[in-house]
C-alpha cells in the first residue's frame, strides 16, 4: 500500500542552525511534492511545491530537494528562528488535478 | 490573495444534532474544494472532494449520508455532519484549488473544531 513517512519525533534545534526534515514514500509515483506548515489549531499553509523533474527548489530560507530514485524529499530551514516552530507536512500529488496525500508531519521546535 | 475562510471556527453540539460548516474562497474561484478531518497529533485525512454543481466524491470509509457536502457556487462549499456523535469530534479543515492558477496548490481554511457532547 502507499505510504508517506515523516519523522514523528519532534526536531529540537538551536536558533540559527539549519533544520532538515525528511519525507519518504513507498509504492507511489508522485508528479508533485508539496510542503506545508501547520500551527496548532490552524489549517496548513502552503510553502513550496516541487515537480518530479525538479531536483531542488528554494524560497527565501527554505530549500526542498526531491529524489525520485530514493523516493525522498528533504526540507531545509536555514538560519532557523523561534518563529519557525511549527509542524511541517509533506504532501504528494499523483498527477495534476488529483487529491493530495499527506504525511504525518514533523514538529519543529527552534530554541532561542 | 488566495484566502479561504471557514465558519464557525469552533462549535459544541449535543449528540444527535446536525452541524453545518461553511468553507468560502474569498478572493478566487474554486471549482474544487476538499474536506479533511484531523484528529489530535495525526495528519490530515481527506474525507471528500467537492465539485461545484455536481455530487461530491467520498473517500473509502466515509459515510456520504452522514457527511453531507454541498458545493452550490464557485466560492462556497458546506459540510453538514448529521446526527453527530462524540466520535465525530475532530478538527475539520477545508481547502480550495484556485481555478486561475492550475499549479495544484491547495489553499486551506483555518479549520473548525467540532466537539460533540
Amino acid at each position: 500500500s502507499q505510504k508517506i513517512e515523516q519523522n514523528s519525533e519532534a526536531l529540537n534545534i538551536q536558533e540559527g542552525k539549519t533544520a532538515t526534515l525528511t519525507c519518504n514514500y513507498t509504492n507511489y509515483s508522485p508528479a508533485y511534492l508539496q510542503w506545508y506548515r501547520q500551527d496548532p489549531g490552524r489549517g496548513p499553509v502552503f510553502l513550496l511545491l516541487i515537480r518530479e523533474n525538479e531536483k531542488e527548489k528554494r524560497k527565501e530560507r527554505l530549500k526542498v530537494t526531491f529524489d525520485t530514485t530514493l523516493k525522498q524529499s528533504l526540507f531545509h530551514i536555514t538560519a532557523s528562528q523561534p518563529a519557525d516552530s511549527a509542524t511541517y507536512l509533506c504532501a504528494l500529488l499523483k498527477a495534476a488535478g488529483n487529491k493530495l496525500t499527506f504525511g504525518g508531519g514533523t514538529r519543529v521546535l527552534v530554541k532561542p | 490573495g488566495a484566502v479561504v475562510s471557514q465558519h464557525p471556527s469552533w462549535v459544541i453540539c449535543k449528540s444527535g444534532t446536525s452541524v453545518k460548516i461553511e468553507c468560502r474562497s474569498l478572493d478566487f474561484q474554486a471549482t474544487t474544494m476538499f474536506w479533511y478531518r484531523q484528529f489530535p497529533k495525526q495528519s490530515l485525512m481527506l474525507m471528500a472532494t467537492s465539485n461545484e454543481g455536481s455530487k461530491a466524491t467520498y473517500e473509502q470509509g466515509v459515510e456520504k449520508d452522514k457527511f453531507l457536502i454541498n458545493h452550490a457556487s464557485l466560492t462556497l462549499s458546506t459540510l453538514t455532519v448529521t446526527s453527530a456523535h462524540p466520535e465525530d469530534s475532530s478538527f475539520y479543515i477545508c481547502s480550495a484549488r484556485d481555478l486561475a492558477h492550475p499549479t495544484d496548490t491547495q489553499y486551506f481554511g483555518p479549520g473548525t473544531r467540532l466537539t460533540v457532547l
